[in-house]
């Protein structure tokens, strides 16, 4: 089946971790990726994940990938109130064409 | 390089009008899909295209529709509209390497609906 589920909201004070979590249901999935939307904008993409590692670490994000479990998560370090945003989980899918499925977003809300 | 566009950035339709979105891809992408974003449901995915082909299609009746052009630019189409079509519409390009699946997409701002 094609469905990703994430949690809709996250509240974290400044300077806190925020760890955003994601279960996806097709174990094909080869990539898995998070994005990032601002207010009044579209979706930028953060990092992604190959389907053969377990962790990955771009600066103050760690991408930690349990493929038994389906189970994504995305680790921000020292959260920042320009953290603030919608964060969402996908996958892309091979059914013929590629098929990028989303989550529907968790609102991360950054205390001062 | 220029971004993905997408015009207009806001149109207001009333039901039953049809209604035409435009997208244009990152410079050298051939890849084109297109999102419904509303906040009950979330990202959906309507079709993507690729080299003027629809590649592949999600749950959406047949009122929506779209095409891509030889340039990879793309429009989608939505007639008789109804309520429930109000969203914001969001398109994306990817560069589609043959046979490799990491497709890193890259969003417009979107064109925000409201169906009247």
């Amino acid at each position: 089946g094609e469905d990703v589920e994430q949690s809709l909201f996250l509240s974290v004070r400044e300077g806190d971790s925020s760890v955003i979590n994601c279960t996806y249901t097709d174990s094909s999935s080869t990539y898995l990726y998070w994005y990032k939307q601002e207010p009044g904008a579209g979706l930028q993409l953060l990092t992604y994940i190959f389907s053969n590692m377990d962790m990955k670490q771009d600066q103050r994000l760690t991408v930690l990938l349990n493929k038994k479990d389906k189970h994504l998560s995305l680790r921000i370090a020292d959260t920042q109130t320009g953290d603030s945003a919608i964060y969402f989980c996908a996958e892309t899918l091979n059914t013929g064409g590629f098929k990028t499925i989303f989550g529907a977003g968790t609102r991360l809300f950054v205390k001062a | 390089k220029a971004g993905v566009t997408q015009t207009p950035r806001y149109l207001i339709k009333t039901r039953g009008q049809q209604v035409t979105l435009s997208c244009s891809p990152i410079s050298g992408h051939r890849s084109v899909s297109w999102y419904q974003q509303t906040p009950g449901q979330g990202l959906q995915f309507l079709f993507e295209y690729f080299s003027e082909t629809q590649r592949n299609k999600g749950n959406f009746p047949g009122r929506f529709s779209g095409r891509q052009f030889s340039n990879s630019r793309s429009e989608m189409n939505v007639s008789t509209l109804e309520l429930g079509d109000s969203a914001l519409y969001l398109c994306a390009s990817s560069f589609r390497d043959r046979g490799r699946s990491n497709e890193k997409l890259f969003f417009g701002s979107g064109t925000q609906l409201s169906v009247l």
